[in-house]
């Protein structure tokens, strides 16, 4: 069973540029969430993609934006970057079809945004 | 606003002995709580859970406490072993697993 992976694994990046962030979901899943981790924080939940629709977001601005392949992979887009998008950003990989959903985790991919 | 709160930054504990984690939250709406395990470098790894009609689940050394009534869990880890060290977070639903709520992490250090 192939795990949640990720890529890149590191990204440097400008102010007011764009980045696309790519996930891989574990086999047999059909959800992926995104998740932003600050310096010393936890994970703060950015949105939730289910069956290529977005199932939800956290408080984040319009310009954190996401999608879902037919092959559940995903992306994650930033635009207008900001110094404070500097994190790691997290992947995480779940089903919908049972009780209760526990969501698997990707490395992650770490932004500098200077 | 803080819903999930882990007070303790770092726990340093001997090898073969229990670690204890815990966990505060304040919404009454959580359902389902998670333990994942964290590496620098790596990902979170999911550890255990419990969902809110239960208040013990039990997985080899490692046990989650759930006490609603206080808001309130806890991870034992018994007997704790030097691999075991590593930032510990606590994650809270209001939907069976929807949209985690973190604590800020706890850092646990088991010494030989």
């Amino acid at each position: 069973e192939t795990g949640v992976t990720q890529s890149p694994t590191h990204l440097i990046k400008t102010r007011g540029q764009q980045v696309t962030l790519r996930c891989s979901s574990q086999s047999g899943h059909n959800t992926v969430s995104w998740y932003q981790q600050a310096l010393g924080q936890g994970p703060q939940f950015i949105f939730q993609y289910y069956r290529e629709e977005e199932n939800g977001r956290g408080n984040f601005p319009p310009r954190f934006s996401g999608l879902q392949f037919p092959n559940y992979s995903s992306e994650l887009n930033v635009n207008a970057l900001e110094l404070d998008d500097s994190a790691l950003y997290l992947c995480a990989s779940s089903t919908k079809d049972r009780v209760q959903e526990t969501q698997y985790f990707g490395p992650g991919t770490r932004l500098l945004v200077l | 606003d803080q819903q999930v709160k882990q007070n303790s930054p770092s726990l340093s504990v001997q090898e073969g002995r229990i670690s204890i984690l815990n966990c505060d939250y304040t919404n009454s709406m959580f359902d389902y709580f998670l333990w994942y395990k964290k590496y620098p470098a790596e990902g979170p790894t999911f550890l255990i859970s419990i969902s809110s009609i239960k208040d013990k689940n039990e997985d080899g050394r490692f046990t989650v406490f759930l006490n609603k009534s206080a808001k309130h869990l806890s991870l034992h880890i018994v007997p704790s072993q030097p691999g075991d060290s590593a930032v510990y977070f606590c994650a809270a639903s209001p939907n069976s697993g929807y949209a985690l709520n973190f604590g800020k992490g706890t850092s646990l250090l088991v010494t030989p």
